[in-house]
């Protein structure tokens, strides 16, 4: 079974903090995708990586970078935290290049910034 | 670009009654479609997908929906809930594509809750 381990269930931090949320996936998938889930917005998707040292912008990238120097780790980096990114978050990945490959979910971060 | 629409956000339903979650997509070119669920304080988990052939497709715990492209829709039905259905529900889709880069959309999702 595909495991996919997101760091920290809860997080707190003050604005203006630099945060790194941690995301490992143990069968060697080449994608994992960081989400955002909000309350009757879904899950919207912040950045992918499609291989070791690539990264590519989701929909929502603004205030966050992302790292992928090992392929089963992808870091997202909130810069400058703000109240506004106060939000569960999702890690996700998937087996190939092929977009019939389901997703693996990771069981979230809950992010709180004061 | 796609889109994925869930009209319910909210579907409370009686144990042992049937229940039927709408999702309808938009796309100017073939799509896979997925349904995922969420259980409290859990990340997603793939509940069925359709990818080609029948275009009625089950789960193992008794779901299924049935892909109408003329209506562009795949709703997710269950002739029967129990307690433990109780979840968040979302449909997601995505571009047929073999060359890596593509990306899910997500619809805003449904929460079932069952009512003993």
């Amino acid at each position: 079974d595909v495991k996919v381990t997101q760091s920290s269930r809860y997080l707190v931090k003050r604005t203006g903090e630099k945060v790194f949320l941690e995301c490992v996936q143990d069968m060697d998938h080449e994608n994992m995708f960081w989400y955002r889930q909000d309350p009757g917005l879904g899950l919207r998707l912040i950045y992918f990586s499609y291989d070791v040292k690539m990264k590519e912008k989701g929909d929502i990238p603004e205030g966050y970078s992302v790292s992928r120097e090992k392929k089963e780790r992808f870091s997202l980096i909130l810069e400058s935290a703000s109240t506004n990114q106060t939000s569960m978050y999702l890690c996700a990945s998937s087996l190939s290049e092929d977009s019939n490959q389901p997703q693996h979910f990771g069981d979230g971060t809950r992010l709180s910034i004061l | 670009a796609q889109s994925v629409t869930q009209l319910d956000s909210q579907v409370p339903v009686f144990e042992e009654a049937p229940v039927e979650l709408r999702c309808n997509y938009s796309s100017s070119v073939s799509v896979y479609l997925f349904w995922y669920v969420q259980y409290p304080n859990q990340g997603l988990q793939l509940l069925l997908k359709y990818l080609s052939g029948s275009t009625l497709v089950e789960s193992i715990n008794g779901f299924e929906a049935e892909f109408n492209k003329s209506q562009t829709s795949f709703h997710l039905r269950k002739p029967s809930v129990h307690i433990s259905d109780t979840a968040e529900y979302f449909c997601a889709v995505s571009k047929h594509q073999n060359f890596g880069n593509e990306k899910l959309t997500f619809g805003t999702g449904t929460r079932l809750t069952i009512i003993p």
